[in-house]
This record gives structure tokens, sequence and C-alpha cells, in this order.
């Protein structure tokens, strides 16, 4: 596609429930990434994928947290047991494997916990 | 893990530079980034700068790169009220696709 495409981009979810964050890369880019903003905070590193395999996964921050990426293309980030402190916005990122340096930025995905 | 850090907030009148700082502690970056995050909206990418660069240069803005003291700094010349936004320093570590390090980001706020 033309950029980096997220889904949904809103979810409320109950707490305790789980929830699939989407994101579709750059057609071709083989590097992933999955970063969470908090409300005034920086971007908190997740994890990040090369083609279908994750060699950082170090930013999870619970076991409740999984990714992965199918087809070196699409990749889904699940929460389960979502608690309120899982609130934040979810951006992807993707890049190229050819040196480029950009990583091209989804609009990410406003998960609420209530 | 890596520092970045940058202060919060920056406010400017319209038609005055701007000057965003930022400290960083990977001495093996690579390139350094400087993104623009409107409100609702992604992160932008502005402009970088390999690290054996000392400046660049792109219309409005100016990238310095001080790597011995490890100081990014982003100069926008003549900011308009469209320039609000959040700011965001990072760094790409040693390898190319590694994982990027942002700052917290500075809130630019311009007056008219």
């Amino acid at each position: 596609g033309a950029g980096v495409s997220q889904s949904p981009s809103n979810k409320v979810t109950e707490k305790g429930k789980d929830v699939e964050l989407r994101c579709d890369p750059i057609s071709g880019h083989t590097a992933l990434y999955w970063y969470r903003q908090s409300l005034g905070q920086g971007l908190e590193f997740l994890i990040y994928f090369q083609g279908n395999s994750a060699p950082d996964k170090s930013g999870l921050p619970s076991d409740r947290f999984s990714a992965e990426r199918t087809g070196g293309s699409v990749s889904t980030l699940t929460i389960q047991r979502t608690q309120q402190e899982d609130s934040a916005v979810y951006l992807c990122a993707s890049s190229s494997w050819t040196g480029q340096t950009e990583a091209f930025f989804g609009q990410g995905t406003r998960l609420t916990v209530v | 893990g890596e520092d970045v850090e940058q202060s919060l907030f920056l406010s400017v009148r319209e038609g005055d530079s701007s000057v965003i700082n930022c400290t960083y502690t990977d001495s093996s970056s690579t390139y350094l980034y400087w993104y623009k995050q409107e409100p609702g909206a992604g992160l932008q990418l502005l402009t970088y700068i390999f690290s054996n660069m000392d400046m660049k240069q792109d219309q409005r803005l100016t990238v310095l790169l001080n790597k011995k003291d490890k100081h990014l700094s982003l100069r926008i010349a003549d900011t308009q009220t469209g320039d609000s936004a959040i700011y965001f320093c990072a760094e790409r570590e040693g390898s190319t696709l590694g994982r990027l390090y942002f700052g917290r980001g500075t809130q630019l706020t311009v007056w008219p």
C-alpha cells in the first residue's frame, strides 16, 4: 500500500478482555516495529520484526503482550487480559531492508481500557 | 537501553526561529532523526542526519550534530503557527535496521 496502515484506529475495550491490533506495512518493507505512546510520554519500543522473526522483543511489557508477523507482511499485536495501564496509542512503523534510513509510521491505534 | 533527552516545552512567536535540543548516549548511533507529530496524527519524518555529518540544511530546517557532546539540535527558521506540534528526536542504534530510540518529545507552541 501507499503507507503503513493500522486498524482499528480506535478501540475501547473492557478490562480483562483480549484485543488484537493490526499493522499493514508498506509493501516490500521487511522491517516492522511496534511502539507504544502513553499520554505525555515518549515512544516506548515494544518489538521489532525482520521478516517473520523478531530479533528484539525486549520491549514487551509483560507476557500478556505478544506479536506475530506472517508472510513477511501483516503484523498483529495481541494484548491479553487488558488492564487500564495498557491504554495508549500503539504505533507501527516499517523500513525497507536496503539500508533505507527512514521508518515510516502509521497513524496508530488508540486503545482505551475501561 | 539508550537515553534520549529533550526539553518538554518550547514557545516562540511567529516569525522567530525555534531551536529544539536533544542529547543522546549511544556513541555508536549511525543516524539521528527528527520526527514531527501533529495532534491526533502519526509521526512524520522531518529530517535526519548521518553521524559523520555536522550539519544538514533543508529549507527552513537546520540540523546540527555535535558528536563529541552527543548533542543534536533542530532549528526552524521563520517559525509558523503550522509548525506547532510535538517534535521527537530519535537515534538508530548501530545496526542499520535496529530499533529507534525516541526522546519524550518537545511540544512547540507558536504564538501569532
